[in-house]
């Protein structure tokens, strides 16, 4: 069964600076997705970033980009000039990409990393 | 257009009480999942729907949990006899096809207590 761990249950950073969240997970599978969600007080989970396994190139989004290690099964993800907007919950996931029915079908998240941003 | 809806934003029952949760999701998505955030627990999978397919319900945790899917659209999440470990959020999302590559689209959840 696969696996998601988040290392780090809080993290702090400083407004306009940079902070890197950590990921890791196990899987016997060569084929799958990644995803960071964020999840603010208001419980709407919002995907930030998608890596897909078989792209050797790292996935950015704005201010949000990721450092996929596939080997080390790593998948951190790095926010630039941080604001005080990303201040949230931050969810790693994993799905597999075999397309079936079952529950390859669904996310498989680790537990968060709280993330506050200082004024 | 409109996001992924959920009823009601917030539930307090009393242990052995049936509740039910509804989730709409984003139309035209033909699949729809369930999930619990539990404090601690992190989130876990219950239960998917994928058009007319037999649900995977691998992720439920007891058979006082179901869940239906009606025409393809709205879906219901029962629990009956609610117990005090039931207390979470639950969070249902759709996608547009339940390819694995595809993002799943969140509603805001459900905070059940049970008291």
């Amino acid at each position: 069964a696969q696996t998601v761990t988040q290392s780090q249950p809080e993290m702090s950073v400083q407004e306009a600076e940079t902070v890197t969240l950590s990921c890791t997970y196990d899987t016997s599978e060569s084929d799958y997705y990644l995803f960071w969600y964020k999840q603010p007080p208001s419980r709407q989970m919002i995907l930030v970033i998608r890596q897909e396994a078989y792209k050797q190139q790292n996935a950015t989004e704005n201010r949000f980009s990721v450092n996929f290690q596939k080997a080390a099964k790593s998948f951190s993800l790095k926010i630039s000039d941080s604001q005080l907007g990303d201040a949230a919950m931050y969810f790693c996931a994993y799905r597999s990409a075999r397309n079936y029915g079952g529950s390859q079908g669904n996310l498989i998240f680790g537990k968060g990393t709280k993330l506050s941003v200082k004024p | 257009g409109a996001g992924v809806s959920q009823s009601p934003s917030n539930k307090v029952t009393e242990k052995g009480k049936d509740v039910e949760l509804r989730c709409d999701p984003i139309s035209g998505h033909t699949a729809l999942y369930w999930y619990r955030q539990s404090l601690g627990q992190g989130l876990e999978f219950l239960i998917y729907f994928q058009g007319n397919s037999a649900p995977d319900k691998s992720g439920l945790p007891s058979d006082r949990f179901s869940a239906e899917r009606t025409g393809g659209s709205v879906s219901t999440l029962t629990i009956q006899r609610t117990q005090q470990e039931d207390s979470a959020v639950y969070l249902c999302a759709s996608s547009s096809a339940g390819t694995s590559g595809e993002t799943q689209y969140f509603g805001p959840g459900t905070r059940l207590l049970v008291l």
